[in-house]
């Protein structure tokens, strides 16, 4: 049984350059979140995804954006890359129909803007 | 709003001796309460939960923790701790009444609490 699996694992962009992370659920979970971790914080919610569309929003500029298909993959985007968006980028899968289950996350892609 | 805190940045103990690390949540609706772990350069991996019930919840690794509803609290704890449970360790809360008003589930972390676990 796969677990959430995420690519790139590493990533080395440019400031304002655009950049696009996939990340594909645990088998059989239909809901899709991202988090974004600096390093020494912990993780923070950029948004979820369920039935292709975006569900809840955290704190986030639309410089972020994302995506989820038919297949619940997603993809998370960010455009006008700025050297504070360096982080480790986590995504995570679950049940909409089990509303106590718990988040399975991926091993994240770690991001470097300079 | 939710928030999480987890007031101590390191917690250092002995091997065989017991181990407590703390967690404190602000939830407008009904809580939901995880423990993850984060090993170097890895994601999260998912220790226990309380959604309702026993206020004592038992989870992976020997782990185990208890939800206080009036201090608003949800301790993690270990009867005999390993050098092996040295890690960074994530309380989250999220509020259990979200999903059913059309929110989502998103959760919301505290700052992580460094264990280190020596011989």
């Amino acid at each position: 049984d796969a677990g959430v699996t995420q690519s790139p694992t590493h990533l080395i962009k440019t400031r304002g350059q655009q950049v696009t992370l996939r990340c594909s659920p645990k088998s059989g979970h239909d809901t899709v979140s991202w988090y974004q971790q600096a390093l020494g914080q912990g993780p923070q919610f950029i948004f979820q995804y369920y039935e292709e569309e975006e569900r809840q929003r955290g704190n986030f500029p639309d410089r972020f954006s994302g995506h989820q298909f038919p297949n619940y993959s997603s993809e998370l985007n960010v455009n006008a890359l700025l050297l504070g968006d360096s982080a480790l980028y986590l995504c995570a899968s679950s049940l909409t129909r089990e509303w106590g289950l718990e988040q399975y996350f991926g091993p994240g892609t770690r991001l470097t803007v300079t | 709003a939710q928030s999480v805190a987890q007031p101590e940045d390191q917690v250092n103990v002995a091997e065989g001796n017991p181990l407590t690390v703390k967690c404190t949540y602000s939830v407008s609706g009904n809580p939901y309460l995880f423990w993850y772990v984060q090993y170097p350069n890895r994601g999260l991996q998912f220790l226990l939960k309380y959604i309702t019930g026993d206020n004592l919840v038992k989870g992976s690794y020997g782990f185990e923790a208890e939800f206080n509803k009036s201090q608003t609290s949800f301790h993690l704890k270990k009867p005999s701790a390993l050098v092996s449970d040295s890690a960074l360790y994530f309380c989250a809360v999220r509020d259990g009444t979200d999903w059913v008003t059309g929110g989502g589930n998103k959760l919301t972390f505290g700052t992580g609490t460094q264990l280190k676990v020596e011989l």
